[in-house]
């Protein structure tokens, strides 16, 4: 079946410092990949809807400048979490949905665990 | 607008016991309803689907009906094992938008 890979799984940093999470679709082509914050007790906000080759869809109060979201090929996307803060620990977890048959289902990576110090 | 329902947790069983959680939507058109279980530290997983109004969505012993008329799609399953404790979310597909409920855990002791 369809699997993503999101990397890295954990990653600790210092306040101010940048990271970048992948995701990656690894047996099929995602014309559109969604990036999630999952928060304590569970919750799960949507933050983007990435495109290939286009600008993401952020949703409402999600800072664009903040949360860079870039989709270059049809197997990668990438959140770039800018001068991270310690407001932003949290778990971000990568879906893609196959294009190439519009499958209707949406495969998730295993998430990635940020903590900022 | 279309929206997701599910019943709050957490949800305590003990082994071999029934379990149901519910799921509601709202949405025009003619939906396609998922569940999706996170185990713990772990990304979500597709569980069970439906398409169709009164098709039946199973898995590992987890099944649910698309109910149209009450729209529902309840997720049940007659023994739960202690493996299964998990958070579990109710999911719907609606044009190119999937929508989420905010999960449900779940905590099976043996």
């Amino acid at each position: 079946g369809a699997v993503v890979s999101q990397h890295p799984s954990w990653v600790i940093c210092k306040s101010g410092t940048s990271v970048k999470i992948e995701c990656r679709s690894l047996d099929f082509q995602a014309t559109t990949m969604f990036w999630y914050r999952q928060f304590p007790k569970q919750s799960l906000m949507l933050m983007a809807t990435s495109n290939e080759g286009s600008k993401a869809t952020y949703e409402q109060g999600v800072e664009k400048d903040k949360f860079l979201i870039n989709h270059a090929s049809l197997t990668l996307s990438t959140l770039t979490v800018t001068s991270a803060h310690p407001e932003d620990s949290s778990f971000y977890i990568c879906s893609a949905r196959e294009g190439s048959t519009g499958a209707n289902v949406l495969t998730f990576g295993a998430g990635s665990r940020l903590t900022v110090l | 607008g279309d929206s997701v329902t599910q019943m709050e947790g957490p949800v305590t069983l003990s082994e071999e016991a029934f379990l149901t959680i519910n799921c509601t939507y709202t949405a025009t058109g003619y939906p396609s309803l998922f569940w999706y279980v996170q185990y713990p530290g772990e990304g979500l997983q597709l569980l069970l689907k439906a398409t169709k109004a009164d098709d039946k969505g199973s898995n590992k012993g987890f099944e649910a009906t698309y109910r149209k008329e009450t729209t529902s799609f309840h997720l049940e399953k007659g023994s739960v094992q202690v493996s299964d404790s998990a958070v579990y979310f109710c999911a719907l597909l609606t044009g190119n938008q999937f929508y989420f409920g905010t999960g449900t855990s779940l905590t099976v002791i043996p």
